[in-house]
């Protein structure tokens, strides 16, 4: 069974800083998706950034970019010049994509809370 | 258009009563995903519906959970006899199909058992 670790319950982070938050995940297979998923207080989980694991190229979107490293299965999310409606619970996900198995359900880890301090 | 709707966002049980959680999807969403997440963790996988068909319920913690999807829209997921333990937030998510790498997901009911 996959499993994802996030080592960082709590995170701080200056209004426009750079902040890394860290994903670890364990799985024998070859082909999946992960994510960065944020839920805010209103607890609508939103999808924030996606990576595919057979790209090498990194994800980016706006100011969330990823830096994957599938060897060492590690998928870390960074939020560049960071805003105060960045602060959120974030969750990182895998999602297998191997056919045959249960490949559309999400796993996610327990997640890192991001505080923005003005 | 409309995003995932969930009905109620709370409740209330008493130890021993049986609830029911309402799940709007998205039109036209073919795949339906419950999660449980308890305070401080992170969401896990309860049921999957693709149209009415449950192709799997193999995160369902008792039997005392159950969830249908008669129409292949609207989905209930009710819990029997309430216990303590059931206290969570009960997230819903549709998807377009099952490849859809995209979930999306619902405000979620937050399930309080005294």
């Amino acid at each position: 069974a996959q499993t994802v670790t996030q080592s960082q319950p709590e995170m701080s982070v200056q209004e426009a800083e750079t902040v890394t938050l860290s994903c670890t995940y364990d799985t024998s297979e070859s082909d999946y998706y992960l994510f960065w998923y944020k839920q805010p207080p209103s607890r609508q989980m939103i999808l924030v950034i996606r990576q595919e694991a057979y790209k090498q190229q990194n994800a980016t979107e706006n100011r969330f970019s990823v830096n994957f490293q599938k060897a060492a299965k590690s998928f870390s999310l960074k939020i560049s010049d960071s805003q105060l409606g960045d602060a959120a619970m974030y969750f990182c996900a895998y999602r297998s994509l191997n056919s045959g198995g249960s490949n559309y359900k999400l796993t996610f880890g327990k997640g890192t809370l991001l505080t923005v301090n003005p | 258009g409309a995003g995932v709707s969930q009905s109620p966002r709370y409740k209330v049980a008493k130890r021993g009563q049986d609830v029911a959680l309402r799940c709007d999807p998205i039109s036209g969403h073919v795949s339906l995903f419950w999660y449980q997440q308890a305070l401080g963790q992170g969401p896990e996988f309860l049921t999957y519906f693709q149209n009415e068909a449950q192709l799997d319920k193999s995160g369902l913690p008792s039997d005392r959970f159950f969830a249908e999807r008669p129409e292949g829209s609207v989905s209930t997921l009710k819990i029997q006899r309430t216990q303590q333990e059931d206290s969570a937030v009960y997230l819903c998510a549709s998807s377009l199909d099952g490849r859809s790498y995209e979930q999306y997901f619902g405000p979620g009911t937050r399930l309080t058992v005294t």
